[in-house]
């Protein structure tokens, strides 16, 4: 069974550039949810995606979007960079969407 | 609304000492309770889980943890640290029976392990 991979790694970006962070599913697994997880914090909730379409949203402005696709796979795009995006970004897949969640390894953003 | 607090951002213990991570919960509605483990540079995995039923949750690693509704905590407990164990814990809290899943986490307890 292949759990949850996050692509890229690392990502350094410039202010006011775009970002696409991409995540795989864990096998078998319909729901994604994404969360930004500041230095020094706790993860926060950002949007939820269940069969392709959004499904509950946190307190993220709209230059946070997401997609899924139909194999589950799942991107998350941020326009207009600011430096407090800097984070670490945790997708985390779920066999629907009320049931434990598990997370991939995360990609680090940079914004300069 | 639900929120978590999580007592003690840093606690050291020595190796085989008991290791007590603190975590209260508030919640309008019956919450489902979850512990995850961080480890430098990686992801979040999942210790253990409390939805319904026994109120002491077995997790992995040695880990356990008891819901208290009176007290509106969830506490992690292991009773003997190994050096493996230093990490970061989150305590996580979703609402039972709504919509999505979209976790709650509190700010973190670091656990430092000393030989």
């Amino acid at each position: 069974e292949t759990g949850v991979t996050q692509s890229p790694t690392h990502l350094i970006k410039t202010r006011g550039q775009q970002v696409t962070l991409r995540c795989s599913s864990q096998s078998g697994h319909n729901t994604v949810s994404w969360y930004q997880q500041a230095l020094g914090q706790g993860p926060q909730f950002i949007f939820q995606y269940y069969r392709e379409e959004e499904n509950g949203r946190g307190n993220f402005p709209p230059r946070f979007s997401g997609l899924q696709f139909p194999n589950y796979s799942s991107e998350l795009n941020v326009n207009a960079l600011e430096l407090d995006d800097s984070a670490l970004y945790l997708c985390a897949s779920s066999l629907v969407e009320v049931d434990t969640q598990y997370f991939g390894p995360g990609t680090r953003l940079t914004v300069l | 609304a639900q929120s978590v607090t999580q007592l003690g951002s840093h606690v050291s213990v020595s190796e085989g000492a008991l290791v007590l991570l603190r975590c209260n919960y508030s919640s309008s509605v019956p919450p489902y309770l979850f512990w995850y483990v961080q480890y430098p540079n990686q992801g979040l995995q999942l210790l253990l889980k409390y939805t319904t039923g026994a109120t002491l949750v077995k997790g992995i690693n040695g880990f356990e943890a008891e819901f208290k509704k009176s007290e509106t905590s969830f506490h992690l407990t292991k009773p003997s640290a190994h050096m493996s164990d230093a990490a970061e814990y989150f305590c996580a809290v979703t609402p039972y029976g709504g919509a999505t899943n979209k976790l709650i986490f509190g700010t973190g307890t670091l656990l430092a392990v000393q030989p």
